[in-house]
C-alpha cells in the first residue's frame, strides 16, 4: 500500500522568510497530491493540490512542486506570515486516482514575528 | 454555504461505555468519509461511503466500531464498548463524488473523544 513520509516534523521560520515542507510517497501509480492546512481545533483544509501531468503549481504565496521520477513533492510558502502558523499535511492516493487518501504525519509550522 | 457539521465537538466517557458521533455532509456531496486522527498524526481513513453504500471499510475495527449512512446523507459512527486507546479526534469529510478521486475533501471540525 501507499506510504507517505513528511519532513520536517516541525519548522520555525522568521516572518517574511520562506518555508519548505517535503513529502515522499511509495506508490508510483499515485497521481494526485493535495496539501492540507489544519489550525487548532479545526479540521484540515485543502490549500493547494497538484496532478501528475504538471510539475509545478502556484497560488499567490503558495506553490507545490512534483517530481514523479523521484516520487516526492514539496510545499513552498514564501513571505510567511504569522497566520501561516498551523499544521500542514501532505497526502497521496494509493492506486492512482483513488478517493482514499493516505496522509503524512504532519509538519508544525511556526512563523515568528 | 454550510460546511461539514459534526456533533458533539467534545465527548468524555468512561471505558466500556458506548459513544456515537454524528456528521452532516455538505449538501449534494455523495461521498462521506470518517477519519481517525491521533495526536501528532495525520488523519487515517476508517470508512468511506458512496451515497448509502460503504465501499471501503477495511480500516474499521468491526468488533467495536460501526457506522451507518441512512438515506445517503447524514452519518453516525459508533463505538461500543470504548477503550482507552480510542481517545482521539474523529473527523468527518465529504466530497462531491469520491469515485473521481481527485475531488477535494471538505473536513468538519471533528469530535474530540476522551476515554477515561
Amino acid at each position: 500500500g501507499e506510504n507517505v513520509e513528511q519532513h520536517p516534523s516541525t519548522l520555525s521560520v522568521q516572518e517574511g522568510d520562506s518555508a519548505v515542507i517535503k513529502c515522499t510517497y511509495s506508490d508510483s501509480a499515485s497521481n494526485y497530491f493535495p496539501w492540507y492546512k489544519q489550525e487548532l481545533g479545526k479540521g484540515p483544509q485543502l490549500i493547494i493540490d497538484i496532478r501528475s501531468n504538471v510539475g509545478e503549481k502556484k497560488d499567490q504565496r503558495i506553490a507545490v512542486t512534483l517530481n514523479k521520477t523521484a516520487k516526492h513533492f514539496s510545499l513552498h510558502i514564501t513571505e510567511t506570515q504569522p497566520e501561516d502558523s498551523a499544521v500542514y499535511f501532505c497526502a497521496a492516493p494509493p492506486n492512482g486516482y483513488g478517493n482514499k487518501l493516505v496522509f503524512g504525519a504532519g509538519t508544525i509550522l511556526r512563523v515568528k514575528s | 454555504e454550510a460546511g461539514v457539521v459534526q456533533s458533539p465537538r467534545y465527548k468524555i466517557i468512561e471505558k466500556k461505555q458506548p459513544v456515537a458521533f454524528w456528521c452532516n455532509p455538505i449538501s449534494g456531496h455523495n461521498t462521506l468519509y470518517w477519519y481517525l486522527q491521533n495526536l501528532g498524526q495525520g488523519p487515517e481513513l476508517l470508512i468511506r461511503y458512496e451515497n448509502e453504500e460503504a465501499v471501503d471499510d477495511s480500516q474499521l475495527p468491526k468488533d467495536r466500531f460501526s457506522a451507518e449512512r441512512l438515506k445517503g446523507v447524514d452519518s453516525t459512527l459508533k463505538i461500543q464498548p470504548a477503550e482507552l486507546g480510542d481517545s482521539a479526534v474523529y473527523l468527518c469529510a465529504s466530497s462531491l463524488d469520491g469515485r473521481n478521486g481527485d475531488n477535494e475533501q471538505f473536513f468538519g471540525p471533528g469530535t474530540r473523544l476522551t476515554v477515561l
